[in-house]
Order: C-alpha cells, then sequence, then structure tokens
C-alpha cells in the first residue's frame, strides 16, 4: 500500500513557540492530504482538508491562524501550529489520497506526538 | 450526543476466538462505512469499507452493514495476538471528503 512519513514524530515545545510538522506521500502524488488531531483515549478529529496549490478547507471550531496549513507540493503538506499552549498538546495525525481513489481510501502517517510545555 | 458511537473496551479474547466489534451511528445519510487498525502510537491503516448495506469478507475479516437500524460490525476470526490494537470505525457521507470517526475499540487478544 501507499506510505505516508510524518516528520518528526514527537517535538516537545514551550509555550508560546511556533511547532511546524511535515506529511509526505513517499510514493504516490497526493492532491489531497488532510490533518487530523487525536486526544488520549478519543478518536480522530478533521481539523482541515488540504488541496495541493489552493488554501486548505478547516473544519468548524479551528482556528487557521493557529494551524497553518501549506499544501505546496504534490508529496509535502505540512501544518504549523503558531503559539502554542498546553492545550495544543495532542496526537496529529495526517493522511492523503492518491488521485482518483475514493476518499474512504486515505493512507495515514504515523502521527506526530505534540507536547507543549 | 456523538454522530459515531463505540464501546472504548478493552475487549479481552483468547487467541483463536472470534472477535466481534460494533459501531452505532445516528446520520442517516451515512453511506460508506470503514474500520481502521491502530496500533499504540502508530497511525490507522485500513482495513476494509463497504458501501450501504451489506456484508464484505476479506481474509479473517467481515464486515457488516445495517442501514436500517444504523449499526455496524466486524468481525475478526481465528484471531491473533497480532490482532491487539484499537479498532475504529469511520463512516462517510456520499459527497464530501469528511470521515467522521468513533473513539475506537481497544481489543487483547491473549495467547
Amino acid at each position: 500500500g501507499a506510505v505516508v512519513s510524518q516528520h518528526p514524530s514527537w517535538v516537545i515545545c514551550k509555550s508560546g513557540t511556533s511547532v511546524k510538522i511535515e506529511c509526505r506521500s513517499l510514493d504516490f502524488q497526493a492532491t489531497t492530504m488532510f490533518w487530523y488531531r487525536q486526544f488520549p483515549k478519543q478518536s480522530l478529529m478533521l481539523m482541515a482538508t488540504s488541496n495541493e496549490g489552493s488554501k486548505a478547507t478547516y473544519e468548524q471550531g479551528v482556528e487557521k491562524d493557529k494551524f497553518l496549513i501549506n499544501h505546496a507540493s504534490l508529496t509535502l503538506s505540512t501544518l504549523t501550529v503558531t503559539s502554542a499552549h498546553p492545550e495544543d498538546s495532542s496526537f496529529y495525525i495526517c493522511s492523503a489520497r492518491e488521485p482518483g481513489a475514493t476518499y474512504n481510501e486515505q493512507f495515514f502517517g504515523p502521527g506526530t506526538r505534540l507536547t507543549v510545555l | 450526543q456523538k454522530e459515531v458511537e463505540q464501546d472504548p473496551g478493552p475487549l479481552s479474547v483468547p487467541e483463536g476466538a472470534i472477535v466481534s466489534l460494533n459501531c452505532t451511528y445516528s446520520n442517516s445519510a451515512f453511506q460508506y462505512f470503514m474500520w481502521y487498525r491502530q496500533y499504540s502510537r502508530k497511525g490507522p491503516e485500513l482495513l476494509m469499507y463497504t458501501y450501504s448495506s451489506g456484508n464484505k469478507e476479506d481474509g479473517r475479516f467481515t464486515a457488516q452493514v445495517d442501514k436500517s437500524s444504523k449499526y455496524i460490525s466486524l468481525f475478526i476470526r481465528d484471531s491473533q495476538p497480532s490482532d491487539s490494537a484499537t479498532y475504529l470505525c469511520a463512516m462517510r457521507r456520499a459527497a464530501g471528503n469528511k470521515l467522521t470517526f468513533g473513539g475506537g475499540t481497544r481489543v487483547l487478544v491473549k495467547p
């Protein structure tokens, strides 16, 4: 199956700093990538949908100025958590869809665990 | 009330037993139903998906959808310790790309 990587796998930062998380599709070009957040023992919540070359579409309640998403190429999307606070600590997971595939067939990255002190 | 409900478990079974998982949902617009497996500190892995009502079998896995009852199930036959993971159900409307996930059920298969 298709492979999606994320970097870093974990990060610890101080409150008020910004953190960038990368999501890469390694063996396919992804026209659409998705960013999810998962709190401990809770389900994945879609934060935003990212289409290559256009602005991301954010879900209701997700601050676009706080969670900056850039999908500059067909293999890379980045999520930047700006001015991070302890409540932003979570597991962030991206997924990608191959062109022509259904939205059911999303391949997930291994996730990035963010801890804000 | 959550759109998709899933018992968090843990569900503990002996090796070789059948694992039975299920989700209920409230939104009748959901048309596609998916099951994912997630190991600790890893991203979810798609096991299978079904469209509308009916059954689908793939190896040791069988997915069932009962839209009239808004109830979906996943059965794992001949369970192995390597099946120990959290299983997430997810659903999608016919139009749009958003997946709505259940909270996941943790499964432990004991040797």
